[in-house]
């Protein structure tokens, strides 16, 4: 199964708001509501950041959300903080396996 | 404290076998299945594979199929990655991860240098 597509970057200034897509075949991100995205900084272990679309785990900010209109899915971070400069990353989990985005490095300005 | 922990890093040569494990703790270790992903220098996130600790059947990439072997062992809470022939370009960090939905938790990763 094909990645995901995400772009390769996006960028903001400190307290605006960012949108990172996702966008992917109709069996993965249209199909199921398993869409999860991840937080990587470097040299560090992933991080969960939301999942089943628009769920955060408990202790991530709720500056992050997410949510999925047709085949794209999309994370948001709002108030941009110069944490939040990081690679970002989609997943789709289905009965066949799981896909992920190719990734996305959130600049802050 | 519920965790994933990884064995260490490896050094090998082209053409040697490795296992690489990936060990549960504090927690049900056959409710969840291990996922494993492959992380090539400066890229991105790739799936590898999926091993359901309760039955050890596995859900292999394409991508992956035939080039690795995963496997379970649930008596001590621990999942394996496996190669038989080393290549180059299996130089990468190599993640497991506990998965409902999505990928909850995660072991440190391993690192594997493959280099002559």
């Amino acid at each position: 199964q094909s990645a995901l597509t995400q772009p390769a970057s996006v960028s903001g200034s400190p307290g605006q708001s960012v949108t990172v897509t996702c966008t992917g075949i109709s069996s993965d991100v249209s199909g199921h509501n398993y869409v999860s995205w991840y937080q990587q900084h470097p040299g560090t272990t992933p991080k969960l950041m939301i999942y089943d679309v628009r769920d955060r785990p408990s202790g991530v900010s709720n500056r992050f959300s997410g949510s999925k209109s047709g085949n794209t899915a999309s994370l948001t971070i709002s108030g941009l903080q110069a944490e939040d400069e990081a690679d970002y990353f989609c997943c789709s989990y289905t009965t066949r396996g799981t896909v992920f985005g190719g990734g996305t490095k959130v600049t802050v300005l | 404290e519920v965790q994933l922990v990884q064995s260490g890093v490896e050094v090998k040569k082209p053409g040697e076998s490795l296992t690489i494990s990936c060990k549960g703790s504090a927690y049900t270790f056959t409710s969840y299945s291990i996922t494993w992903v492959r992380q090539m220098p400066g890229k991105g996130l790739e799936w590898m594979g999926t091993v359901n600790p309760r039955d050890s059947s596995i859900n292999y990439s394409p991508s992956f199929q035939g080039h690795v072997t995963i496997s379970v062992d649930k008596s001590i809470s621990t999942a394996y990655l496996q190669w038989s022939s080393l290549k180059a370009a299996d130089t990468a960090m190599y993640y497991c991860a506990r998965q409902n939905t999505a990928l909850i938790l995660w072991g440190q990763g391993t690192l594997l240098t493959v280099s002559s």
